[in-house]
């Protein structure tokens, strides 16, 4: 089965500093692979997909990026980051019907 | 656009209790519909998924239903414990290549002892 790791758990930058969070997936190949936030008293967001190697779509305009320079890896980037880029981070694997979810990253923007 | 909505927001009953859980979405062009859990500061389990053509779920003490035509569902926790203590995402999936679910905002479910 698959597992799916994201670090860092915990994150706490200052404003107009830059990010990188990772996704790495085990025990499949070739997974949709997604990227969501929560943000407090908000619903789960969804923020980038990707279902292949180099392959991003965007679902909302940001001050975030994604790449996938594996087949199992997810990456999520600023380059200078916002207030309102704080919130919860989950990384998910797509595998037929349904989401598997990492553990997520807590992200404070100060 | 889909739009998926949870009623209510936050739940408290007592242990033993049995309850239901709220889940609407605007359009019924469905894929699947997933119940999932999320404990605080962590990430989501699922729970149940029905498939469009399905009308019930069930594991354990959780049973899920789907009403595709009038764009509904529903959880239903028999015998509520504690450990149930959680928040409840319902999320959908369209059709697609892509998968993408779209969640409602939750409930947030407290069992007293």
């Amino acid at each position: 089965s698959q597992t799916i790791h994201q670090w860092p758990a915990t994150l706490v930058q200052p404003v107009g500093s830059p990010l990188s969070l990772e996704c790495t997936v085990e025990g499949t190949s070739n997974p949709n692979l997604y990227w969501y936030r929560q943000a407090a008293g908000r619903g789960l967001q969804l923020l980038f997909y990707s279902v292949g190697i180099g392959q991003i779509s965007s679902e909302v305009p940001q001050n975030l990026s994604a790449s996938r320079p594996q087949d199992r890896q997810f990456i999520l980037s600023s380059k200078k980051l916002l207030l309102s880029d704080s919130g919860f981070y989950l990384c998910a694997c797509g595998l037929t019907d349904t989401q598997y979810f990492g553990p997520g990253t807590r992200l404070t923007v100060l | 656009k889909q739009e998926v909505t949870q009623i209510p927001a936050a739940l408290s009953v007592p242990e033993g209790e049995n309850l239901v859980l709220n889940c609407s979405f605007t359009d019924s062009a469905i894929y699947n519909l997933q119940w999932f859990r999320q404990d605080p500061g962590k990430g989501l389990t699922s729970l149940l998924l029905i498939q469009s053509s399905q009308r019930e779920q069930t594991s354990g003490r959780l049973n899920a239903s789907l009403d595709k035509s009038s764009g509904r569902s529903t959880l239903y926790i028999a015998a509520s414990q504690p450990g149930d203590s959680a928040t409840y995402l319902c999320a959908v999936m369209g059709g697609g290549s892509q998968g993408n679910l779209i969640f409602g905002k939750g409930t947030k479910l407290s069992v007293k002892p």
